[in-house]
């Protein structure tokens, strides 16, 4: 199985930080790589896929990039709604595997 | 709209039985491929299974296999999950999802394994 592992595991920034959250897999997936964003009791949601593809209606301050083993998830100007989980995906393989969270925080 | 909406959900005892249902709608259901994801109280996210579009191909977590069964029913725009010899570690949120990559996501069902 493809481990996922996400870095930091939790951090806390301001309002117009930029705000960037690390992501590796165990091997290279080339470019299957997705993120999503958790906010408390709701379900996820897709804001990019293979790895720097904006989904449609997410905000432009939202940008991955990456291929192979390393993928990077940036917030450039990070605003009150986008306190929340993140988490990383490989669909390269099956089982899928995600990443194990970070979690965004008011400072 | 694209809308998936799962239902089933509840308590039950170890060793018991649950089937979920998920029902599709706003897009071409037998198009898809569709999987299950759970997230446990606190936990992050795993995924559960996937099924082709035909229903032909289907793959589990070692951590359900041979105890879940994933199924569908293309005609009524439903995905299921028949769980059974249900464990306390298998409480948790159950997401349906359309595959590749997982969007959109259902409102999830929770189920809890407890006696």
């Amino acid at each position: 199985d493809i481990q996922m592992t996400q870095s930091p595991s939790s951090l806390s920034a301001s309002v117009g930080d930029r705000v960037t959250i690390t992501c590796r897999a165990s091997q290279s997936i080339s470019s299957y790589l997705n993120w999503y964003q958790q906010k408390p009791g709701k379900a996820p949601k897709l804001l990019i896929s293979a790895a720097s593809s904006l989904h449609s209606g997410v905000p432009s301050r939202f940008s991955g990039s990456g291929s192979g083993t390393d993928f990077t998830l940036t917030i450039s100007s990070l605003q009150p709604e986008d306190f929340a989980t993140y988490y990383c995906q490989q669909r390269y393989s099956t089982p899928r595997t995600f990443g194990q969270g970070t979690n965004v925080e008011i400072k | 709209q694209v809308q998936l909406v799962e239902s089933g959900g509840g308590l039950v005892k170890p060793g018991g039985s649950l089937r979920l249902s998920c029902a599709a709608s706003g897009f071409t259901f037998s198009d898809y491929y569709m999987s299950w994801i759970r997230q446990a109280p606190g936990k992050g996210l795993e995924w559960v299974s996937h099924i082709s579009s035909s229903g032909n191909t289907i793959h589990y977590a070692d951590s359900v296999k041979g105890r879940f069964t994933i199924s569908r029913d293309n005609a009524k725009n439903s995905l299921y999950l028949q769980m059974n010899s249900l464990r306390a570690e298998d409480t948790a949120v159950y997401y349906c999802a359309r595959d590749g990559p997982f969007d959109p996501w259902g409102q999830g069902t929770l189920v809890t394994v407890s006696s």
